[in-house]
């Protein structure tokens, strides 16, 4: 059973340019979130996608987007990046139905803004 | 908007020293709540959770966590803590409502340190 996974591991970008990350959800689970977690801090929430549409969005410009593909995979779009956009980009996935929602996250990809 | 606090930043124990980590949350409503930890080089992963029932939960390797919902506190136990504890340990909370609303907060985080 895959659980979630996350591509790229590490990237480096420079200010002002876009980056796209990409999360395949743990298999069965049809909703994703995406966090951020800048260094020594806890994960921010970003926004969480349920059947191909935004649900719920935290405190976050518009610089940030995403998508979530009829297969339930998703991505983080940052357009115009910030040296402090550099942090942990974390996606969790969750089964919508269940009643409780306990979210299993990936291994992270890794943003470097220089 | 609900919020997390762990009051222990850095926390430094020699092996077979007993564990607790403090936790409070601020929310108006009923809350789900979840211990996650993360080892070096390795992704988030859970410890344990409270959803309802019994108030003492328990998880993975010898972990208990006790919600008190009158101190709006979920503290993290180990009686026993080992080298390989050494870790990051995180506090999150949601609404416990089924409205597709379910972003986590999580607290600052915890960095365990266990001498051996």
């Amino acid at each position: 059973d895959a659980g979630v996974t996350q591509s790229p591991t590490h990237l480096i970008k420079t200010r002002g340019q876009q980056v796209t990350l990409r999360c395949s959800p743990k298999s069965g689970h049809d909703t994703v979130s995406w966090y951020q977690q800048a260094l020594g801090q806890g994960p921010q929430f970003i926004f969480q996608y349920y059947e191909e549409e935004e649900r719920q969005r935290g405190n976050f410009p518009d610089r940030f987007s995403g998508h979530q593909f009829p297969n339930y995979s998703s991505e983080l779009n940052v357009n115009a990046l910030l040296l402090g956009d550099s942090a942990l980009y974390l996606c969790a996935s969750s089964l919508a139905r269940s009643s409780y929602n306990e979210q299993f996250f990936g291994p992270g990809t890794r943003l470097t803004v220089l | 908007a609900q919020s997390v606090s762990q009051h222990n930043h850095h926390v430094i124990l020699s092996e077979a020293a007993s564990l607790e980590l403090g936790c409070n949350y601020s929310y108006g409503g009923t809350v789900n709540l979840f211990w996650y930890v993360q080892y070096p080089g390795q992704h988030l992963q859970l410890l344990l959770k409270y959803f309802s029932g019994d108030p003492l939960v328990k998880g993975i390797k010898g972990f208990e966590a006790e919600f008190i919902k009158s101190k709006f506190s979920f503290n993290l136990r180990k009686p026993s803590v080992q080298w390989s504890d050494t870790a990051e340990y995180f506090c999150a909370v949601n609404p416990a409502s089924y409205t597709g609303r379910r972003a986590l907060t999580f607290g600052s985080g915890t960095r365990l340190q266990v001498q051996p």
